[in-house]
């Protein structure tokens, strides 16, 4: 199957620090990458996609320049929550695909990385 | 992009069939039905889709009226381990990187 690993699990920072979430497909070549972000009792919404090489295409309403997102290879992907503040806490949650690996697989996600920022 | 429509929740007993409803009155042609689960704390999980005909995997079957307006997720014997979170999304097609938008799902209680 795919496999994509989300790195860290949790992380608590400091308001106004810089905070960097790290999404790897480990057993695939992941064209697209996705990032969602969940508050609780609450449904995932859609942040961005990232195309490997190229600049992220961003959801309305969310800031890119708060937002960072780095899809340097085919197997990794980062977001940075750049100045992050306590209303940024949040559990963030990465989803790799591949083109033809959906009519198999669908869409496999990361185990996601709970952001407290104090 | 065609909405779907499910109950906030559901409860069943364990070792019992879990029929998980779904209503998606605007799909067209070409939507293919995927379902995801999401356990508590975790990323979602990608469960079983199809596009026109009953499938059957590992985790699950997949019903799919004839008008395919309405499709269900049957869980064939509940296990606690069930409990979580059911999207019912609908996909353009099998292929390609196009983003998968969540609805609020149907939350799924077992009882012991």
């Amino acid at each position: 199957g795919a496999v994509v690993s989300q790195h860290p699990s949790w992380v608590i920072c400091k308001s106004g620090t810089s905070v960097k979430i790290e999404c790897r497909s480990l057993d695939f070549q992941a064209t697209t990458m996705f990032w969602y972000r969940q508050f609780p009792k609450q449904s995932l919404m859609l942040m961005a996609t990232s195309n490997e090489g190229s600049k992220a295409t961003y959801e309305q309403g969310v800031e890119k320049d708060k937002f960072l997102i780095n899809h340097a290879s085919l197997t990794l992907s980062t977001l940075t929550v750049t100045s992050a503040h306590p209303e940024d806490s949040s559990f963030y949650i990465c989803s790799a695909v591949t083109g033809t690996a959906i009519r198999y697989y669908g869409y496999t996600f990361g185990s996601g990385t709970r952001l407290t920022v104090v | 992009d065609a909405k779907t429509t499910q109950p906030n929740s559901m409860e069943s007993n364990e070792e019992e069939p879990v029929h998980l409803p779904c209503n998606h009155s605007t799909i067209s042609g070409t939507d293919y039905i995927h379902w995801y689960r999401q356990l508590p704390s975790q990323g979602p999980e990608y469960v079983i889709h199809g596009l026109t005909s009953n499938v059957n995997n590992r985790m699950a079957s997949l019903a799919i009226a004839e008008d395919r307006k309405s499709s269900t997720l049957i869980l064939h014997r509940a296990t606690l381990r069930d409990a979580a979170v059911y999207y019912c999304i609908l996909r353009l097609s099998n292929f390609g990187n196009e983003k998968l938008t969540f609805g609020t799902g149907t939350r799924l209680t077992i009882i012991p």
